[in-house]
């Protein structure tokens, strides 16, 4: 069965400085790799996914993404944050072969500083 | 677009009642799931469906029944509330293909609704 580790449950940085979210899985197949971000009192809304292909991925709002197969990690990334990035971020992953299921990580809580 | 809709926004409930969270959605979506967030836990799969007349569990299914009669609606039920059903609960829809999720799609979600079980 596959797993998502969010190492970070609260990140706190300044804004206008870069910020990094950290995400692990654990699978024995191929996966799909998704970012989703949370804003008070809202849904969840897709930032980017990871298919296949090209192993950095460009989503909204400027965010990034690496997947590294051999650390089994797929960080998030901003070269500047801003206040309206304050919000709860997801990692998730889905197998290939599994019908229906996308697993969660726990979430990291980005809090801006002005 | 309404997208995906639940109802209600907020409840609060004694332990041993019933109560239906209602989620519908506007577009034709196939797949629709429920999912329940706990601090600290992320959001964990309750059920989901793959389309009319097709249900089946998630993660954590104990305690909640669901149907799909519909395309648009995909109604969790909580026959006997406990106090560990107290969460914020979140419908979910997407495209599938041929009965099958297409698990590189993207889920639309709900606005939530946070219960409370006293």
């Amino acid at each position: 069965a596959q797993s998502v580790t969010q190492l970070d449950s609260q990140v706190p940085v300044f804004e206008e400085a870069p910020v990094e979210l950290r995400c692990n899985y654990s699978s024995s197949v191929s996966v799909y790799l998704f970012w989703y971000v949370q804003y008070p009192n809202q849904g969840l809304q897709l930032l980017l996914k990871y298919l296949s292909g090209s192993t950095l991925v460009k989503g909204i709002n400027g965010f990034e993404a690496e997947f590294n197969k051999s650390q089994t990690s797929f960080h998030l990334r901003k070269p500047s944050v801003h206040i309206s990035d304050t919000a709860e971020y997801f990692c998730a992953v889905s197998r290939y072969s599994s019908a229906s299921k996308i697993i969660f990580g726990s979430g990291t809580r980005l809090s801006i500083r002005p | 677009n309404a997208g995906v809709t639940q109802t209600p926004k907020f409840q609060v409930l004694k332990t041993g009642q019933s109560m239906t969270l209602q989620c519908a959605q506007d577009m034709n979506h196939e797949y629709m799931s429920w999912y329940r967030q706990d601090p600290g836990m992320g959001l964990r799969l309750i059920h989901y469906s793959v389309g009319a007349g097709i249900t089946d569990q998630g993660e954590v299914p104990n305690g909640y029944n669901v149907s799909r009669s519909t395309t648009e609606d995909f109604p969790l039920r909580l026959l006997s509330a406990a106090p560990s059903q107290t969460s914020v609960y979140f419908c979910a829809s997407s495209y599938s293909f041929g009965g099958n999720f297409a698990t590189n799609e993207k889920l639309f979600f709900g606005s939530g609704t946070q219960l409370s079980v006293l």
